[in-house]
């Protein structure tokens, strides 16, 4: 399988202040989608990105797929920013095709 | 269009019975997923479905664990003899699925919450 490590584990921020989460993967990836999972549990689509830059409002992810990583900029962060950011991946290996591969995650808290 | 469903959305059982969770993907997507988050995990993958074949279900961690999907539609996860560790949220996702994947995003429902007693 695909490897797939997402740091730091737990980030505390201000309210206003800017972040940057870390993935690392194993292996050639062809899907990398990350996600913000709310309080209520619900994980919801951020970016799907296996290269390139890409921006949406205050969030932006870039995917060096060359060299395996991706990362996800929060910028001048809220308190509904806060809840854990999952790293997935797609290999394109026929043992790793279909299947995402999940991070553990980063919990972000963000005090007002 | 609507987005993924899952029912029920909480399910609470004693050990030893079996349980049945529905999902419903978004219309149109060929691929179907489940995946289980335990408290506080990430997650882990159970099986998926290319249509209503399993190309791969090397995720699914017992025989107690079994899954059906009807055509391009609704798949059922069932779980047999509940034990206590099968306590987690039960995740579905679904996605188109073209070959080598390129242009696939999976979408995630809600979940079904079970707690084995």
């Amino acid at each position: 399988g695909i490897q797939v490590e997402q740091s730091p584990p737990d980030l505390i921020l201000q309210e206003g202040a800017n972040s940057t989460l870390r993935c690392n993967f194993s292996d050639s990836v062809n899907n990398l989608q990350w996600f913000h999972q709310n309080p209520w549990g619900q994980l919801i689509n951020l970016f799907y990105i296996p290269s390139g830059t890409k921006q949406n409002g205050r969030l932006s992810a870039t995917t060096v797929a060359t060299e395996r990583y991706s990362l996800l900029y929060i910028s001048s962060s809220q308190t509904t920013d806060s809840g854990v950011y999952f790293c997935a991946v797609r290999g394109i290996r026929g043992s790793t095709l279909g299947r995402l591969y999940f991070g553990r995650g980063t919990q972000l808290t963000v005090w007002p | 269009g609507a987005g993924v469903s899952q029912s029920p959305s909480n399910k609470v059982t004693e050990k030893g019975k079996d349980v049945e969770l529905r999902c419903d993907p978004i219309s149109g997507h060929t691929a179907l997923y489940w995946y289980r988050q335990r408290l506080g995990q990430g997650l882990e993958f159970l099986i998926y479905f290319q249509g209503n074949s399993a190309p791969d279900k090397s995720g699914l961690p017992s025989d107690r664990f079994s899954a059906e999907r009807t055509g391009e539609s609704v798949s059922t996860l069932t779980i047999q003899r509940t034990q206590q560790e099968d306590s987690a949220v039960y995740l579905c996702a679904s996605s188109f699925f073209a070959q080598g994947g390129y242009q696939e995003t999976q979408y995630f429902g809600p979940g079904t919450r079970l707690l084995v007693l």
